[in-house]
């Protein structure tokens, strides 16, 4: 089953307790992203990576750190969490970047990781 | 960076009403896409227009492209209790960034 897979689904941590949450495709997508999604704030992107060893910033970078050293795979890194930092986060990808033609490859989601950081 | 607006925020209807939303933005976009989130999950593509003024439908979601490029709706017929979630309108801008930029969402709570 084609899916985008996020572990952890729920963490509960600690302020500057480094961790990482992982994000793994198994359709050979190129893209991949995260965001975050906030109560009136929608979704947000954090980075994306266009391919292995290429990711660039989002919107709301600071605080996070990502690696693309194999396609299939997106960590999301927090190396020092802080409460501002709890979220509900996403990592999505697809094909091709999505590009505006009938040919982009649909945005896939995951289902989501809740992080508490107290 | 890049906006959209997405109206209402929120929703509260009986089962069996029609929906509709819509998400402005005040630069020009070349794609317009509308995505539902169900309570706990990511969010799941439900329709895309890619040309301006295309009107496409999915069962009961209507969708249109603005015909100014700037602005997109969506419109759900005869609302039932499933429908319940979040909807996210996204859209990529002209310039062919790789960016894709979401509306805040509107929460729709269906009553049975």
């Amino acid at each position: 089953e084609a899916q985008v897979t996020q572990n952890p689904r729920y963490l509960i941590t600690v302020t500057g307790k480094k961790l990482t949450v992982t994000c793994s495709q198994n359709m050979n997508h190129e893209y991949m992203s995260w965001y975050r999604q906030d109560p009136g704030l929608g979704l947000r992107q954090i980075y994306y990576s266009m391919n292995v060893e290429v990711t660039d910033k989002g919107d709301v970078p600071e605080g996070y750190k990502v690696s693309r050293k194999e396609k299939r795979n997106f960590p999301l890194i927090l190396e020092s969490p802080s409460p501002n930092q709890t979220s509900l986060y996403f990592c999505a990808s697809s094909l091709i970047p999505p590009w505006p033609n009938e040919d982009t490859g649909e945005l896939f989601f995951g289902e989501g990781s809740r992080l508490t950081v107290l | 960076g890049q906006q959209l607006n997405q109206s209402p925020q929120s929703m509260f209807i009986q089962e069996g009403e029609d929906v509709s939303m819509n998400c402005t933005s005040s630069s020009i976009f070349n794609t317009w896409l509308w995505y539902k989130q169900d309570p706990g999950e990511g969010p799941v593509l439900l329709i895309a227009l890619y040309k301006a003024g295309e009107l496409t439908s999915n069962g009961r979601l209507t969708a249109q492209f603005g015909i100014t490029r700037k602005d997109s709706f969506l419109n759900i017929s005869a609302s039932i209790p499933s429908d319940v979630g979040i909807y996210f309108c996204a859209g990529q801008s002209q310039g062919g960034s790789e960016k894709l930029v979401f509306g805040k969402g509107t929460k729709l709570t269906v009553n049975p």
